[in-house]
């Protein structure tokens, strides 16, 4: 079956870096993708890596190692607006070219 | 630049009764079109995707049903609601040729089935 893995809850203290971890397992994989979603929100998309190695965008930045079927994302210089809910997710040529199988998210909890 | 409707923004249906939600993308055409479910606390589950007018896709057997009546325009559907069908719904859009990693979100429909 196709499943990824996250941790449900992460807190962290303001002005520190997090990490949040991802694996996964699914038929195909064309890369992995991350969205940040606040309470009462939507979703939105953060980064994508498609090769081996870590992307940089400011803050927030996301490695892939394909060979170990594992990602993260990392958040530096936390601050009060990153406490929200962050979701990776695998687009996997299967059945569906068109489908991004989600992780169920990890709450991230930031503390003053 | 692009932008995304969906509407109400808040709905309370009783069990059985009708279900009708649009979502409606501007800026853009031939969009790749989702229906997303969200349960209180949990991941996205993929309900309907649309690559063209007419084009329908289920991902998940349920009761729900969705068209595509217009190129920028994505009606999900029931006939019956059923209390588990609360949740919070989205509809998404990507581009034909963005590599389908990068989704773009409305901003939701919370549907309570009482």
């Amino acid at each position: 079956g196709q499943s990824l893995e996250q941790p449900s809850e992460v807190t962290a203290v303001e002005g520190a870096i997090v990490q949040i971890n991802c694996t996964y397992q699914t038929s195909g994989f064309y890369g992995l993708s991350w969205y940040q979603q606040h309470d009462g929100g939507a979703p939105t998309f953060l980064s994508y890596n498609a090769l081996d190695g870590l992307e940089e965008t400011g803050r927030f930045s996301s490695f892939l190692s394909r060979s170990d079927s594992y990602g993260y994302l990392l958040l530096q210089e936390l601050q009060m607006k990153d406490s929200a809910s962050y979701f990776c997710a695998v687009r996997d040529l299967g059945d569906s070219n068109y489908q991004l199988i989600w992780g169920a998210g990890t709450k991230l909890i930031i503390k003053p | 630049s692009q932008t995304i409707h969906q509407w109400p923004a808040t709905l309370v249906q009783p069990v059985g009764s009708p279900l009708s939600l649009e979502c409606t993308v501007e800026g853009t055409s031939n969009p790749n079109l989702y229906w997303y479910r969200q349960a209180a606390g949990r991941g996205l589950q993929l309900l309907f995707y649309s690559v063209g007018i007419g084009q329908i896709s289920s991902e998940v057997p349920q009761n729900l049903s969705a068209s595509r009546p217009q190129d920028r325009q994505f009606i999900l559907s029931s006939k019956k609601l059923l209390l588990s069908d609360s949740g919070f719904y989205l509809c998404a859009w990507n581009g034909q040729g963005t590599g389908l990693y990068e989704q773009y979100f409305g901003p939701g429909t919370r549907l309570t089935v009482t």
